[in-house]
């Protein structure tokens, strides 16, 4: 499949346990995050996302944590299972809606 | 319904051609996006298109160019070639409108020699 990144950062984690993905974004005036998951050989596939005036959104097995002081966001996943194994990206949709910045990604183990 | 499909899947070009790249997006979106993916610079914005015009654009040279079509499919043209172009291409396909879901393809793999 496709090589998304060789030199992103790791998380492994054991399943059955919690996982939390960390991103920083860049520009204080993003109007929505979203978080997608890459499976090697596919595109990004959409997990969850958030407007810039909430602060936690929560999803299947999903939470997403937005905080914009320190602009940073988060992603936890509940009882991580083997099948989430992918690299994980943040994503910022600039005021305006129409340009997408992603963060660098975080490749996901889940060791069984 | 069908996704968003690219073709060609996987293409081979030499420094100086051009390349055209094709995006079919699910039926009923009007937003078409594109992206390099490399593994140096991660996924990188390209440009947007809305019924067939381009409402934002990334840092790109003028070697990368787009284009929309009544039928909401797009192009993406890229230029005398250079091996850094050498990357995943992805395009993505929406209604639109802040809040509203994109959906990716599986992208095509140009490899430039």
């Amino acid at each position: 499949g496709e090589s998304v990144g060789l030199h992103l950062p790791t998380l492994s984690v054991q399943e059955g346990d919690n996982s939390i993905i960390n991103c920083a974004y860049s520009n204080s005036a993003s109007d929505y995050f979203i978080w997608y998951k890459q499976e090697s050989g596919k595109g990004p596939q959409f997990i969850i996302d958030i407007r810039s005036n909430m602060d936690k959104r929560q999803g299947q097995r999903v939470t997403v944590l937005l905080n914009k002081t320190v602009k940073h966001l988060s992603l936890q996943i509940a009882a991580t299972q083997p099948g989430d194994s992918a690299v994980y990206f943040c994503a910022e949709i600039l005021t305006g809606g129409f340009k997408t910045i992603f963060g660098a990604g975080t490749r996901l183990f889940v060791k069984a | 319904k069908a996704g968003v499909t690219q073709t060609p899947r996987y293409l081979i070009k030499t420094r100086g051609q051009q390349v055209t790249l094709s995006c079919s997006p699910i039926s009923g979106h009007r937003s078409v996006s594109w992206y390099q993916q490399t593994p140096g610079q991660g996924l990188q914005f390209l440009f947007e298109y809305f019924s067939e015009t381009q409402r934002n654009k990334g840092n790109f040279p003028g070697r990368f160019s787009g284009r929309q079509f009544s039928n909401s499919r797009s192009e993406m043209n890229v230029s005398t070639l250079e091996l850094g172009d050498s990357a995943l291409y992805l395009c993505a396909s929406g209604l639109g409108s802040l809040g509203t879901e994109a959906f990716f393809g599986q992208g095509t793999r140009l490899t430039v020699v």
